[in-house]
């Protein structure tokens, strides 16, 4: 079975700092590997996805995800954090069949001015 | 626009009677999917449906039902919920089941159930 761990409810940064919200996955196969924002009574936006290639993948609104196979994490990133980034970001990895989307527990960002 | 529509947004009603979630999507895809998410669980998948007339349990399907007539609806049923089912529901789309294909989400459907 496939699953993903997000080890922080929360992560609080700093205007201007650079922030990370850390994922960690377990799957069989080749992972497919997401992250997603969620802002207050709205449905879940897609920001990047992970296939194969570079690391690095850069995704919407300046963030970017470090894939580390080694490790089984995709950790999302950002240079430098604005006040509208606070939101509940939520990593999924999708099995190779495509049918099945698992989530982590999401992380709260909060971003203070 | 391209968009994933639920309704209603949010209800309140008691243990026994049953209710329809509705989720339509404009983007004729193929594979559309439920979820529910309570809080520190993230979203747990209850059915999907991988073409029309196709559906399957996901990780959480006891007292839901689906359906599938056409491409762009998939309702959800709960035929006699109960409180345990009070949580946020999303409908999601994808064009189809490849991996790497990312998810269209609604809005959500608030649930509560007394």
């Amino acid at each position: 079975a496939q699953s993903v761990a997000q080890p922080e409810d929360q992560v609080n940064v700093a205007e201007g700092n650079p922030l990370t919200v850390k994922c960690t996955y377990s799957v069989s196969g080749n992972p497919y590997l997401f992250w997603y924002v969620q802002y207050p009574n709205r449905g879940l936006q897609f920001l990047l996805k992970y296939i194969t290639g570079d690391n690095l993948v850069k995704g919407s609104y300046g963030f970017e995800a470090e894939f580390n196979k080694s490790q089984t994490s995709f950790h999302l990133k950002k240079p430098s954090a604005l006040v509208s980034d606070s939101a509940l970001y939520f990593c999924a990895v999708r099995n190779n069949a495509g049918n099945m989307l698992t989530f982590g527990g999401g992380t709260r960002l909060m971003v203070k001015p | 626009e391209a968009q994933v529509t639920q309704n209603p947004r949010y209800l309140i009603t008691v243990t026994g009677k049953k209710l329809t979630v509705t989720c339509s999507q404009n983007m004729n895809h193929e594979y559309m999917s439920w979820y529910r998410q309570d809080p520190g669980l993230g979203l747990r998948q209850i059915y999907y449906s991988m073409n029309v007339e196709v559906t399957d349990k996901g990780d959480v399907p006891e007292g839901y039902k689906v359906s599938r007539k056409e491409k762009r609806n998939f309702p959800l049923i709960l035929e006699s919920p109960s409180p345990n089912q009070t949580s946020l529901y999303f409908c999601a789309s994808s064009p189809g089941v490849l991996p790497n294909q990312p998810q269209h989400f609604g809005d959500g459907t608030r649930l509560s159930i007394l």
